[in-house]
């Protein structure tokens, strides 16, 4: 069964700090993981996918197939981060989490 | 980037109508497209795949005549919520992903309140 996980439902820091939004999987065969991000009143919108490797706002995400992880990261957050971030295993998304970017 | 288009954005219906939901891909041709359902403060859940021309493939728990799906054209999607009821009120979304490509795009959703 395909499964995603992100364990934090809200998450806050201060701008300039560094975040990660934790993702973890399971799924038996080999998986396409994404990033999605939903600004206040915008509809869903790709960040990142794990085949890509690239750096999109600032942000990465490694696909860790030791520890069936794809964290998001970005080593200084800044206020225009604050939304919502689901992370996809194919076309399953993990439950979001809220982040919050205080000034 | 390619675009979703969904129509209404919005629609208030009486208990026991059904409701017609629908999803466009307004520049590019979309073999498979994605429902979800998306209840307040939650994630979104998959409902179907759509696939133009065969029937869709729906979730497990997902009632396929409460919540018909057809896929006529390249282009569009239709969700039809049969015999609505309150508790069918809800956020609905569809995706469709680029031909070659693994990105989803996403509608903008349409907000059903059932009375």
């Amino acid at each position: 069964a395909q499964r995603v996980t992100q364990p934090e439902k809200l998450l806050s820091v201060f701008k300039g700090a560094p975040v990660e939004l934790k993702c973890n999987y399971s799924y038996s065969g080999s998986p396409e993981l994404f990033w999605y991000v939903q600004y206040s009143r915008q509809r869903l919108q790709l960040l990142l996918r794990h085949i890509s490797r690239e750096s999109i706002k600032g942000f990465t995400a490694d696909l860790n197939k030791g520890e069936t992880s794809f964290h998001l990261k970005k080593p200084f957050a800044q206020e225009e981060d604050s939304a919502m971030y689901y992370c996809a295993l194919n076309v399953r998304f993990g439950a979001g989490t809220r982040l919050t970017v205080k000034p | 980037g390619a675009v979703v288009s969904q129509h209404p954005s919005w629609v208030i219906c009486k208990s026991g109508t059904s409701v017609k939901i629908e999803c466009r891909s307004l520049d590019f041709q979309a073999t498979t497209m994605f429902w979800y359902r998306q209840f307040p403060k939650q994630s979104l859940m998959l409902m179907a795949t759509s696939n133009e021309g065969s029937k869709a493939t729906y979730e497990q728990g997902v009632e396929k005549d409460k919540f018909l799906i057809n896929h006529a054209s390249l282009t569009l999607s239709t969700l039809t919520v049969t015999s609505a009821h309150p508790e069918d009120s809800s956020f609905y979304i569809c995706s469709a992903p680029q031909p070659g490509g693994t990105e989803a795009f996403f509608g903008q959703g349409t907000r059903l309140t059932v009375v």
